[in-house]
């Protein structure tokens, strides 16, 4: 069973301070991978992929890739109170399905 | 702008009747997906399909089934629906061959007495 591992959280940071999300997954032939935000009773949008090993920066988000260890985070960088949400990471896995972590409850305290 | 709609954002039905949950986009897009959302469990697929009139089961299919006789269109049915299909439906679509970017319907929260 291919899975995608998520800690549920909730993530406590403190306003202006980075916020670091982590993901890991089973599945060595994935091949892209995203980070959706959903807000709650909302549902999920996509705010990040990456496709290759490294670092993806998009404004005060960046997407990490490590595909030897299976591993990728996402970092928020000045957290605002608007980005309390729940993370999604999810991975296209070798079957071209995507496949979905539990999220991790991100709260940012002013 | 692109847009996803599902039927309805919240839905009581009682055990045993059967439940039509539809979704509609207007992105033209070729895939659409229903997926199941549950506290601790994140999405689950349950069915897809990637043209009309095409399906294929997802991870957790049984008690569903789906039709999709136009493209915009994805319809997801509960045939006799039961109390362990509480849950909250989420119906996406994205562009073919790769389903990598989805955009999602705003749910259907279904509770089934």
């Amino acid at each position: 069973q291919k899975e995608v591992e998520q800690n549920s959280g909730p993530l406590s940071v403190p306003e202006g301070a980075i916020a670091s999300l982590n993901c890991t997954y089973s599945d060595r032939g994935s091949q892209s991978f995203f980070w959706y935000r959903q807000y709650s009773g909302k549902s999920p949008e996509l705010i990040m992929f990456i496709y290759s090993n490294g670092d993806k920066e998009d404004g005060r988000f960046t997407a990490q890739l490590n595909k030897a260890s299976q591993y990728v985070s996402l970092l928020i960088r000045d957290s605002q109170p608007s980005d309390s949400a729940t993370y999604l990471c999810a991975v296209r896995g070798s079957n071209y399905q995507l496949i979905w972590g539990a999220g991790t409850k991100l709260i940012i305290k002013p | 702008d692109v847009k996803v709609t599902q039927s309805s954002r919240y839905l009581v039905k009682r055990t045993g009747e059967k439940v039509f949950l539809e979704c509609v986009q207007d992105m033209d897009h070729e895939n659409m997906f229903w997926y199941r959302q549950d506290p601790g469990l994140g999405l689950r697929l349950i069915y897809f399909s990637y043209d009309v009139k095409m399906k294929e089961k997802g991870d957790i299919p049984e008690g569903y089934s789906v039709s999709r006789e136009k493209k915009e269109r994805f319809s997801l049915i509960l045939e006799s629906a039961s109390t362990n299909q509480t849950s909250m439906y989420l119906c996406a679509s994205s562009l073919w061959p790769v389903p990598d970017e989805q955009f999602f319907g705003p749910g259907t929260r279904l509770t089934v007495l």
